[in-house]
């Protein structure tokens, strides 16, 4: 069974642009989140989606931003890039949180 | 929400020896969900073990254990028989019924030959 996608898996943007990050689940899985890791502040949690609904949100700002489709495909935009947007963007699925999550290899995010 | 906090940054372990990598957390949370995962330099996040924190039991997998302590609120993690595919990044993570899951800041973990 295919596991989490994302797509793109880099890319490098101008500062002051916006991107739009990709991630499709596990079939049959209604949970996604998304995640920000930098070497220093390690994982942060983004926010996550279920059945369309954003259910949790992270401390972040509003220019972070997601959406999640009918068929649980979930996408994730940052507008008005900073150079501290710069990371490794990982997303994961999941049937119930209690059953962990399964990731996805990421996006790496330069921002110059 | 949860915090998870990992006191060792690095570690390292001789081959086939064993290793314990330390975790506490806190929780409002009546009913939550404890892990581990794996992160090896190909940055695929893998779930190595899980718990349920009803459950007084330790979870195993395999070469992977747990000593889970629910009073003191720690979660530790031991590797028996450390293999160099062990190498790796490893995050302890909590979760809780309000789906929301918060990491660890990690533990760098160096298997030598």
């Amino acid at each position: 069974k295919a596991g989490v996608t994302q797509t793109p898996r880099y890319l490098i943007k101008t500062r002051g642009q916006q991107v739009t990050l990709s991630c499709s689940p596990i079939s049959g899985h209604r949970s996604v989140s998304w995640y920000q890791q930098t070497p220093g502040q390690g994982l942060q949690f983004l926010f996550e989606y279920f059945s369309e609904t954003q259910r949790n949100k992270g401390n972040f700002p509003g220019r972070f931003s997601g959406r999640q489709f009918s068929n649980s495909r979930s996408e994730m935009n940052v507008s008005t890039l900073e150079l501290g947007d710069s990371a490794l963007y990982l997303c994961a699925s999941s049937t119930a949180v209690g059953n962990g999550y399964t990731f996805g290899s990421g996006t790496r995010l330069t921002v110059v | 929400a949860q915090t998870v906090t990992q006191s060792q940054p690095e570690m390292s372990v001789q081959e086939a020896e064993t290793v314990t990598l330390s975790c506490t957390y806190d929780t409002s949370e009546n009913n939550y969900y404890l892990f581990w995962y794996k992160q090896p330099p190909s940055r695929q996040m893998i779930l190595v073990i899980r718990q349920e924190a009803y459950k007084q039991q330790n979870a195993t997998e395999n070469r992977f254990s747990v000593n889970f302590q629910k009073a003191a609120k720690s979660f530790s993690l031991k590797i028996s028989d450390s293999q160099l595919g062990d190498t790796a990044m490893y995050f302890c993570a909590s979760a809780g019924d309000n789906n929301d899951m918060r990491f660890g800041a990690g533990t760098r973990l160096t298997v030598k030959p």
